[in-house]
């Protein structure tokens, strides 16, 4: 049974690029979760989906942010035009309907 | 609103000291959940433990205990006899049912670091 995993691991743009990251969860988990984590910091929810169908988003999801899970399996999480305060740990995670969390080991994102 | 507060920002300890986090928090909720996660340097949250609102019993699981105690809004984690490899950072979270849908997002603490010296 494999865990959550994330690509890529580590990221570094320039200002003003755009960077997508790629989330997949345990295969019977239904669930899929996006966090963000600054230096000091716990994760903070950004948004969830439930199969296809993305359930609840955070007001920190700007309108430069945007999730996909299109077939209920994987899931990517772009960001247009990247900002320095962009630079976090965006972590992955997943579970069948509300069960825990199961996380991913994280993409680390540097914005120069 | 739900807030999840650990007061406790970094903890040292010299090995086999026993070491107990806090955690408090606060939910208008009757029905909630309560964790905790380890992050090691790896980065990696790991799932350590899960407890409803319902269930106040005090857990052991190993080297590892946990203290429920919703009079006081607390759910504080203790390790017995630590080790080195228990030097990590430390997250308490809270999910809730929000207006009838089922449980989704963790609410963390800012999470206590904890460094075990050999």
């Amino acid at each position: 049974d494999t865990g959550v995993s994330q690509d890529p691991r580590h990221k570094i743009t320039k200002r003003g690029q755009n960077v997508t990251f790629r989330c997949d969860p345990i295969s019977e988990h239904n669930r899929l979760y996006w966090y963000r984590q600054t230096l000091g910091q716990g994760p903070e929810f950004l948004t969830y989906f439930q199969n296809e169908a993305q359930l609840e988003k955070s007001r920190l999801l700007s309108d430069r942010f945007s999730a996909e899970r299109p077939k209920g399996s994987f899931s990517t999480l772009e960001i247009q035009r990247t900002e320095q305060g962009d630079s976090a740990m965006y972590l992955c995670a997943s579970s069948f309907l509300s069960e825990t969390q199961y996380f991913g080991p994280g993409t680390r994102l540097l914005v120069l | 609103a739900q807030k999840v507060t650990q007061a406790q920002t970094e903890i040292s300890v010299v090995e086999k000291e026993d070491v107990t986090l806090d955690c408090v928090y606060e939910t208008r909720d009757t029905t909630y959940y309560l964790f905790w996660y380890k992050q090691p340097p790896s980065g990696e949250l790991v799932f350590l433990i899960r407890r409803n609102s319902f269930d106040e019993q005090n857990e052991i699981s190993g080297r590892y205990s946990w203290n429920f105690q919703k009079s006081t809004s607390s759910f504080n984690f203790t390790i017995t006899a630590s080790q080195v490899v228990d030097s990590a950072v430390y997250f308490c979270a809270l999910t809730f049912n929000a207006g009838g849908t089922s449980y989704g997002k963790l609410t963390f603490g800012q999470g206590t670091i904890l460094t075990v010296h050999p």
